[in-house]
């Protein structure tokens, strides 16, 4: 029972470079998301998705894009990284319609950018 | 808008200590609350919730109660184990609105021995 996987675990970027992040879920859920946590400020929404084919911006979409092409699929892209952009990302997924209901997470993606 | 107020971190304890860390919440009707817990390394996984006035929500000893007077979601435990450290958050979804699961800044618990 995998739940939530997020390649790579680790990553780093020289600045201006580009990289996705994957995430994966086998737990057939509607909503999906992208938060990044920095010290101090919790987790942020990049951007989410209810359902496939679908994305919208979150609280800081600025300097990444997403794409939901499968449903089990939610990949995160930067175009061209930034030292702004260290962080360490995590992806979420969540199933049913309350608001009640559970969401998982993935381990996490540590992107350092010099 | 909605909001996750936390009290600020880190919280240092010894063990066998009572464990109470702070939630208070801003949102328009009657949000599901949660409690979520991320150990060193690890991913965040949900601890407990509630999804009403009054509820009370528990899990490995840890225990919230969702109270609408005072807008607020307090963490407590009777007695912390070094196995509890761990960040904690505080979250909610507003009624009506899976889509959004905001969180609130994280408490960094360490227990000693």
């Amino acid at each position: 029972n995998a739940g939530v996987t997020q390649t790579p675990k680790f990553r780093v970027l020289k600045t201006g470079q580009s990289m996705t992040l994957l995430c994966a879920q086998d737990m057939n859920h509607e909503y999906m998301y992208w938060y990044r946590q920095d010290p101090g400020m919790g987790l942020r929404l990049i951007h989410y998705s209810v359902g496939e084919g679908t994305t919208a911006k979150g609280e800081v979409p600025d300097g990444y894009n997403v794409s939901r092409l499968k449903k089990q699929n939610f990949l995160l892209g930067l175009e061209s990284a930034a030292p702004s952009q260290t962080s360490v990302y995590f992806c979420a997924s969540r199933g049913g319609t309350g608001t009640n209901t559970e969401a998982f997470f993935g381990q996490g993606t540590r992107l350092t950018v010099v | 808008g909605n909001s996750v107020t936390q009290m600020e971190g880190p919280v240092t304890l010894s063990e066998e200590a009572f464990l109470t860390i702070n939630c208070t919440y801003t949102a328009t009707g009657y949000p599901s609350l949660f409690w979520y817990v991320q150990y060193p390394g690890e991913g965040l996984q949900l601890l407990l919730k509630a999804t009403k006035a009054d509820d009370k929500g528990s899990n490995k000893g840890f225990e919230a109660t969702y109270r609408k007077e005072t807008t607020s979601f307090h963490l407590e435990k009777g007695s912390v184990q070094v196995s509890d450290s761990a960040v904690y958050f505080c979250a909610l979804t507003p009624r009506g609105a899976t889509n959004k699961l905001i969180f609130g800044t994280g408490t960094l618990l360490a227990v000693q021995p």
